[in-house]
């Protein structure tokens, strides 16, 4: 069954720039994969924030980006705010299944 | 608006069996998937499956196939959840969430505690 990695932890500065990433087992991520984004907080069911790569929920606020990149997923996040700390989960569409990465938990400090 | 209200939590022996339900609201139940996912406590999120809620197709991950069972009845717009054989592992939240058809899952349910405990 596909694997799919994600960074475990990463610190960003407020107001900096951080770019979380979700490679897959099976080779290069594409548009195909349809990736979706997720920020998931304590106690709370996840947030989905981008899906189809790059596209947005109404909610999704807009320093948050989805992208390709090189081989992966990307979540891109400008502007890092306080509340952007938390756990961001990538889901991939491989083989009729998803999959979930493991997780990177974002530091804001 | 869209919502999906998961069963309330339950607590089980292991070698038992558990059904969580989730009954949906304020769209048609049958034109969309609906998606199982769990989480053990300061686990990962883990994709169980998904079932079309119109066709009753199924399509399970392959830690989970021989053991998980989702249907769905569209009189009640609820979608199920059964796990069997449980073990003290099988301790998790579990949520559904819905398929947008565009690849997008959202909006997910409250979750269900399932504890599994001699």
């Amino acid at each position: 069954q596909t694997v799919v990695t994600q960074e475990p932890s990463l610190t960003v500065s407020p107001g900096g720039t951080v770019t979380l990433t979700c490679a897959s087992s099976t080779g290069a991520v594409t548009s195909s994969y349809y990736p979706n984004w997720f920020q998931q907080k304590p106690g709370q069911p996840p947030r989905a924030l981008i899906y189809s790569t790059s596209k947005k929920h109404s909610w999704t606020p807009a320093r948050f980006s989805g992208s390709l990149l090189g081989d992966k997923a990307a979540l891109t996040l400008s502007g890092v705010q306080p509340e952007d700390e938390a756990e961001y989960y990538c889901l991939l569409y491989s083989g009729g299944v998803r999959v979930f990465g493991g997780g990177t938990k974002l530091t804001v400090l | 608006q869209v919502q999906l209200v998961q069963s309330a939590a339950e607590v089980k022996k292991p070698g038992a069996s558990v059904r969580v339900s989730c009954k949906t609201s304020g769209y048609t139940f049958k034109t969309y998937a609906i998606h199982w996912v769990r989480q053990a406590p300061g686990q990962r999120l883990e994709w169980m499956g998904w079932i079309h809620a119109g066709k009753g197709n199924t399509k399970y991950s392959q830690k989970f196939q021989d053991r998980v069972t989702i249907s769905r009845d569209t009189s009640a717009s609820t979608a199920y959840m059964e796990l069997s054989s449980l073990r003290s592992e099988d301790t998790a939240v579990y949520y559904c969430a819905r398929d947008g058809g565009d690849s997008s899952v959202d909006p997910w349910g409250q979750g269900t505690l399932v504890i599994v405990s001699s």
